[in-house]
């Protein structure tokens, strides 16, 4: 069974530092992208970022820009957010969520084009004074 | 990056058929037909219902199906049953690996 487990989420204050993991199992993980999502309280989904198989690419939305840093270890079937500078506006639960195996490379970079499936259970993320 | 546009609420009775829309733009729905849906009971993951704007993923009921036209993408569910309501969100490709979702619309079966 294709498994998705988050941890790592908790109680911030605003410009603290968390770190999100996502343990895989039940596929071969190396093999897709990953992306994490968020969804803030009563609120719609929001793509974060997302990562190529051998973690060589990297993108995310422009709202955590230089504050999120996505990263993998195949070794190890995980995947991490690491998140600084964090404010009120990215409380959230926090999915992480396997990306394609399809790709395309253009001008030098490669992109992800595909849907989300599965979706791990979240960890929610509250940044408070 | 706008998120797409859905309506924030449709509703049916058991049995009936409903579409839900989902319009982007030019850059994002009108350019690519990698357009999915996500189905969300509250408290619950999301989970994939259609992707490539009409594909239904193993184990999907057939009474889900998806079409696009122009820059709108649309989810029609047949013969609704109660398990149907929930929320339900659609995500473009917008390039550069950028994906954007609709705001969500949520389905009450009456």
């Amino acid at each position: 069974e294709v498994q998705l487990v988050e941890s790592g989420g908790g109680l911030v204050q605003p410009g603290g530092s968390l770190r999100l993991s996502c343990a895989a199992s039940g596929f071969t993980f190396s093999s897709y992208w990953m992306s994490w999502v968020r969804q803030a309280p009563g609120k719609g989904l929001e793509w974060v970022a997302n990562i190529k198989q051998d973690g060589s690419e990297k993108y995310y939305v422009d709202s955590v820009k230089g504050r999120f840093t996505i990263s993998r270890d195949n070794a190890k079937n995980s995947l991490y957010l690491q998140m600084n500078s964090l404010r009120a506006e990215d409380t959230a639960v926090y999915y992480c969520a396997r990306d394609s195996d399809l790709g395309y490379c253009s001008g030098g970079s490669c992109y992800s084009y595909g849907w989300f499936d599965p979706w791990g259970q979240g960890t929610l993320v509250t940044v408070s004074s | 990056q706008s998120a797409l546009t859905q309506p924030a609420s449709v509703s049916g009775s058991p049995g009936q058929s409903i579409t839900i829309s989902c319009t982007g733009t030019s850059s994002d729905v009108g350019s690519y037909n990698l357009v999915s849906w996500y189905q969300q009971h509250p408290g619950k993951a999301p989970k994939l219902m259609i992707y490539e704007g009409s594909k239904r993923p193993s184990g999907v009921s057939n009474r889900f199906s998806g079409s696009k036209s122009g820059n709108t993408a649309s989810l029609t569910i047949s013969g609704l049953q109660a398990e149907d309501e929930a929320d339900y969100y659609c995500c473009s490709y917008a390039g550069s690996s950028r994906r954007v979702f609709g705001g969500g619309t949520k389905l009450t079966v009456l």
